[in-house]
């Protein structure tokens, strides 16, 4: 199972909003409503921050949001925050049994 | 509020077995429906899954790692661990216990993650 597909890089100014795509296949991003995003600082263990595509869990600002089209997950973070740079990764339900696969992450900065 | 922490070596010499116990508290690692995980990170890379276990001990290895790799659980003592044989340089990661909820399909709660690197 190959990792899901994510930029290496996206940036934007404090108060913009920056979007990071995660793109699968019908296998996975496109076959299921599962993909979630994590997100990561250095030397820290990930935090989610959505699942089900667009759900928040309690306590993540609205500042983050989800969305999927087709075969391609997307992350949009609105009012950047010097506190959301960091590492973004996706994740897609694929099938057989729970097994779910990561994407391979985009490191957000804020300029 | 469910916390997980990982124990174990630090340094593992090539060749040799990995070997990791996670330590469940605040909650009972028999109850709901959970699979207790295990995922590594690379230095400077990305996440990859290593497999997980449900507490009555049906597990999923990937299978890139799944001829090497042993997960299992102790519900008295509220652990699950992580063998992963034949260790090479490449095998050096943080390695992260987690909780993953089977039908939403997400980890809700992470160990902190602990550094093994493989090395003579």
């Amino acid at each position: 199972q190959s990792a899901l597909t994510q930029p290496p890089s996206a940036s934007g100014s404090p108060g913009q909003s920056v979007t990071i795509s995660c793109t699968g296949t019908s296998s996975d991003v496109g076959g299921y409503n599962y993909v979630s995003w994590y997100q990561q600082h250095p030397g820290k263990a990930p935090k989610l921050m959505i699942y089900e595509v667009s759900k928040r869990p309690s306590g993540v600002p609205d500042r983050f949001s989800g969305s999927q089209s087709g075969n391609t997950a997307s992350l949009t973070v609105s009012g950047l925050q010097a506190e959301d740079e960091a590492d973004y990764y996706c994740s897609s339900y694929a099938g057989n049994n729970y097994f779910s696969v990561f994407g391979t992450g985009t490191k957000v900065t804020v300029l | 509020q469910v916390q997980l922490q990982e124990s174990g070596p630090g340094l593992v010499k090539p060749s040799q077995t990995l070997s990791l116990t996670c330590t469940v508290s605040g909650g009972s690692i028999s109850s709901g429906d959970y699979y207790w995980s295990w995922i590594r990170q690379p230095p400077g890379k990305g996440l990859e899954w290593i497999g997980y276990i449900s507490y009555r001990g049906s597990t999923y290895y990937n299978p890139s790692l799944k001829s090497r790799v042993t997960i299992s659980v102790d519900p008295s003592e509220n652990q699950f661990s992580l063998k992963l044989s034949s260790v090479t340089a490449a095998d050096t990661a943080v390695y992260f216990c987690a909780r993953y909820v089977g039908p939403l399909v997400i980890i809700d709660y992470w160990g902190q993650g602990t550094l093994v690197t493989v090395s003579s």
